[in-house]
């Protein structure tokens, strides 16, 4: 079946720095990767989306600066997030596509971030 | 704009009774639907996915969820349920099949008394 991994599964940082997470899709060539995050509380929002041939698409409230993410190929992506405060904490999730229709998400398990 | 709407935030049932999770969907066009679950500390996992064709669509675990476009709605139902199912399940709306943008209800979670 499809897998998405990432890492790391969780993290720390203190307010003010930045950390990266990364997703790999294993056994399978990603049409598109996304990235979510659901804050405490609350349900998922999409940060941003990239697909085949496409720049990366970030959604309203969410920038470039803030969440820049690598796409190099069509099984890794990597995501940091600059500069952390308290409200980007939660768990970032990235979702990979394998295609066809639907063309359906599959999930990694999440890295949680926890900002001091 | 699309949207999805799941009415029930929490809903706690009795091992082994039926399940039935509401879904209101909210868009003009033929959506794409499915429900993922997130068991606790986990990720997003696929239960079942909807396009075309017949309306109940089954999915892992016993789970199936039956399509009504006259309701927009994407109810998911189990049976029976078990303990194990406890967790928190999310309604989600794809409104074409490019690109990957998926719209997310707030979920329910559920709760099954042993």
């Amino acid at each position: 079946g499809a897998l998405v991994y990432q890492y790391p599964r969780r993290t720390i940082c203190k307010s003010g720095t930045s950390m990266r997470m990364e997703c790999q899709a294993v056994g399978f060539q990603a049409t598109s990767v996304a990235w979510y995050r659901q804050s405490p509380q609350k349900t998922f929002e999409l940060i941003a989306l990239s697909t085949v041939n496409s720049a990366i698409k970030y959604e309203q409230n969410f920038t470039q600066e803030k969440f820049p993410i690598s796409h190099p190929n069509l099984s890794f992506s990597s995501m940091t997030v600059l500069n952390a405060y308290l409200e980007d904490r939660g768990l970032y999730l990235c979702g990979a596509g394998l295609g066809g229709r639907p063309d359906t998400q599959y999930f990694g398990p999440g890295t949680r971030l926890l900002v001091l | 704009a699309q949207s999805v709407t799941q009415p029930d935030a929490r809903v706690t049932v009795s091992e082994g009774a039926s399940l039935q999770l509401r879904c209101k969907y909210s868009y003009s066009g033929t959506p794409y639907l499915f429900w993922y679950v997130q068991y606790p500390r986990q990720g997003l996992q696929l239960l079942l996915k909807y396009y075309s064709g017949d309306p109940v669509v089954q999915g892992v675990n016993g789970f199936e969820a039956e399509f009504s476009k006259s309701n927009s709605s994407f109810h998911l139902r189990k049976a029976s349920v078990h303990w194990s199912d406890s967790a928190v399940y999310f309604c989600v709306l794809k409104y074409n099949n490019a690109g990957a943008k998926l719209t997310f209800g707030g979920g329910t979670r559920l709760t099954v008394r042993p």
